[in-house]
């Protein structure tokens, strides 16, 4: 069965470091992958997204994700975390196959970041 | 300008009550989608319109009942409430549907249902 794992419920960092949110997926073949993210009390908003060639993607508020293959991996990073980052961050892939755009979604991973 | 707006934002309502959530999206996308969000945030998809037509339908209850008037607008109506439809439902739209399409979905701020 396709899946989508962000094996961390919460990650905390300090503000001014380097955060990394987790993502992994089962999915076959070569899967468009996305990161959204959710502040309290609003809807998702897309951050980036991997659909082919360089495997780093730049995206909004100074996001990027590593897609690695291999590790069927696409974590969401950030070179330095500021306090308006805490929220709630999603990962979502799409087979390419899948006539109905329908995206397989990982269960969200808390971000705090601490001043 | 909202891009994709749902009313109402909070419904409060009792257990057996008929009720509908409207959305509306401005973005000239053909694919509309409901979303159902638990207390855990788990996020699942309900159902998916694309031109009008029912794409998507995931096993849920039959007393959710989508209805696509055009394809800017994709509404929710729930017959005989129960506390487990207590959630917030998102509604959601994007361009574009079928193997190549890669756009991104955007989101409503979600309508929170609470069943007494």
């Amino acid at each position: 069965a396709q899946s989508v794992a962000q094996p961390e419920d919460q990650v905390n960092v300090a503000e001014g470091n380097p955060l990394t949110v987790k993502c992994t997926y089962s999915v076959s073949g070569n899967p468009y992958l996305f990161w959204y993210v959710q502040y309290p009390n609003r809807g998702l908003q897309f951050l980036l997204k991997y659909i082919t060639g360089d495997n780093l993607v730049k995206g909004s508020y100074g996001f990027e994700a590593e897609f690695n293959k291999s590790q069927t991996s696409f974590h969401l990073k950030k070179p330095s975390a500021l306090v308006s980052d805490s929220a709630l961050y999603f990962c979502a892939v799409r087979d390419r196959r899948d006539s109905n755009y329908q995206l397989i979604w990982g269960a969200g991973t808390k971000l705090i970041i601490k001043p | 300008d909202t891009a994709v707006s749902q009313t109402p934002k909070y419904l409060v309502t009792q257990m057996g009550n008929d009720k509908s959530i409207k959305c509306e999206q401005n973005l000239g996308h053909d694919t509309m989608y409901w979303y159902k969000q638990d207390s855990k945030k788990f996020l699942k998809i309900m159902f998916s319109y694309n031109n009008k037509e029912l794409i998507i339908n995931e096993t849920v209850p039959n007393r959710f009942s989508p209805k696509s008037p055009d394809k800017a607008h994709l509404n929710l109506h729930i017959n005989s409430l129960e506390l487990g439809d207590s959630a917030v439902y998102f509604c959601a739209s994007s361009q574009g549907q079928g193997g190549t399409s890669n756009q991104p979905q955007h989101f409503g701020d979600g309508t929170r249902l609470s069943i007494l």
